[in-house]
């Protein structure tokens, strides 16, 4: 089983749409937990973190659920520029403080 | 400022042999780790230096090294090359703790190898 797990879609979805990803992790040791987002043969670049009270960015809104190991991502109004891979991501805070990525969920909006 | 930069951005080898991937993380940057992705993955953590020691190794064979220069920067290396070795290797540099941002890593636009 993988340590982070996401749905590899591809989720196609018209402009204006509401979109939402899910991720699980399986080590209860993951302290830190963050989105980041890849586009195609480029490198990954962080969205944004995610925090146990839950947290907006514009139209992006991160919640993560300590209990259950599941970290959400929600997009509204999507544009097109949003297309692209989003890496769910999990960290230990103690040690080596490498992080550990999901596969990927990818992310086509359509005109 | 410049971001993190990595040489070459493309490599072609052949099975069995050896290549040397460099990275130069972002200035102030001291911690430097390195991520292979094969296609339709995520990256996967393969090593990670700090101060020129290394911290932290993910579960990669042998075949895998790399070191820290004073000058933070880094190389990986992989002997005796498989085709499975065929991947974007990325470099990440990371603040210091209790600097601005040092929750994130900040990733290079990577080294695309070829194995043939």
């Amino acid at each position: 089983r993988k340590e982070v797990e996401q749905d590899p879609g591809p989720f196609n979805v018209p402009e204006g749409a509401t979109v939402a990803f899910n991720c699980t992790y399986s080590n209860s040791a993951s302290q830190s937990f963050f989105w980041y987002r890849q586009d195609c043969r480029k490198e990954p670049k962080l969205l944004m973190s995610v925090y146990s009270s839950g947290n907006e960015d514009g139209r992006f809104t991160a919640q993560l659920n300590r209990a259950s190991q599941y970290i959400s991502l929600l997009i509204r109004d999507s544009k097109l520029s949003d297309s692209a891979t989003y890496l769910c991501v999990v960290r230990r805070d103690t040690g080596r403080r490498a992080l550990t990525f999901g596969s990927g969920t990818r992310l086509q909006v359509q005109p | 400022d410049a971001g993190v930069t990595q040489s070459p951005t493309h490599l072609i080898k052949t099975r069995g042999q050896q290549v040397t991937l460099r990275c130069s993380p972002i200035s102030g940057h001291k911690s430097v780790s390195w991520y292979q992705q094969v296609l339709g993955q995520g990256p996967q953590f393969i090593f990670q230096y700090y101060e020129k020691e290394e911290r932290g190794r993910g579960n990669f064979p042998d075949r895998f090294s790399a070191r820290q220069f004073p000058n933070y920067s880094s190389e990986l290396n992989v002997n005796a090359l498989l085709l499975g070795d065929s991947a974007l290797y990325l470099c990440a540099s990371s603040p210091p703790q209790g600097a601005t941002k040092d929750n994130e890593q900040f990733f290079g636009p990577g080294t695309r190898l070829t194995v043939l």
